[in-house]
């Protein structure tokens, strides 16, 4: 079975840009959570989906945005991108929501800002 | 809310040694817990976790954790190293009601030959 796929796994952007990021869950899988990791703050959760609506959001600006389509694959977009959205964004997913749901994360994308 | 702290940011040890990793959490009730390892350039994977009974847990590669309520902890252990084990280890603390996962700051292993 195919793990969780995220596309790019890197991206290089300039400050002002706006950018979308992709993940393809594990099949069967309806939950899809997105999370920002850096070296200080560690992960921090971003937004989870499950069946096409977001069931639940972490402390981000309004800035940082996603959907989940019907095939259960999300996007998540960030607009005009700050030097400190360099990060490392990963995706997880799981068969269905809530949090004693186990996640099964993807390889991340790693963001450059410059 | 909940929280979880992970006290050491860094640990080393010599490979055949034993390895405790500590984890505590803030929460009213017994959360759900898990244990999660990130390699270099990858993604993170679930070890083990916790959700209810037996407060001894065994998970994959070796590992196990023990579930103490009256310490709030959720300590990850492995009776000898082998040099893979290098990573960085990530405690997770679900909570039941508002159904947040949350993560602690992890703590990097490295292992000596």
């Amino acid at each position: 079975k195919a793990g969780v796929t995220q596309t790019p796994r890197y991206l290089i952007k300039t400050r002002g840009q706006q950018v979308t990021l992709s993940c393809s869950p594990i099949s069967g899988h309806r939950s899809v959570s997105w999370y920002q990791q850096t070296p200080g703050q560690g992960l921090q959760f971003l937004f989870e989906y499950f069946s096409e609506t977001q069931r639940n959001k972490g402390n981000f600006p309004g800035r940082f945005s996603g959907r989940q389509f019907s095939n259960s694959r999300s996007e998540m977009n960030v607009s005009t991108l700050e030097l400190g959205d360099s990060a490392l964004y990963l995706c997880a997913s799981s068969l269905g929501a809530g949090s004693y749901q186990p996640q099964h994360f993807g390889d991340g994308t790693r963001l450059s800002i410059l | 809310a909940q929280s979880v702290t992970q006290p050491d940011i860094h640990i080393t040890v010599s490979e055949g040694a034993s390895l405790e990793l500590r984890c505590n959490y803030s929460y009213g009730a017994t959360p759900y817990l898990f244990w999660y390892v990130q390699s270099p350039g990858q993604g993170l994977q679930l070890l083990l976790k916790y959700f209810s009974g037996d407060t001894l847990v065994q998970g994959i590669k070796g590992f196990e954790a023990e579930f103490k309520r009256s310490q709030s902890s959720f300590n990850l252990r492995k009776p000898s190293v082998h040099w893979s084990d290098a990573a960085e280890y990530f405690c997770a603390v679900g909570a039941r009601d508002t159904d947040k996962l949350i993560f602690g700051t992890g703590t990097r292993l490295q292992v000596f030959p």
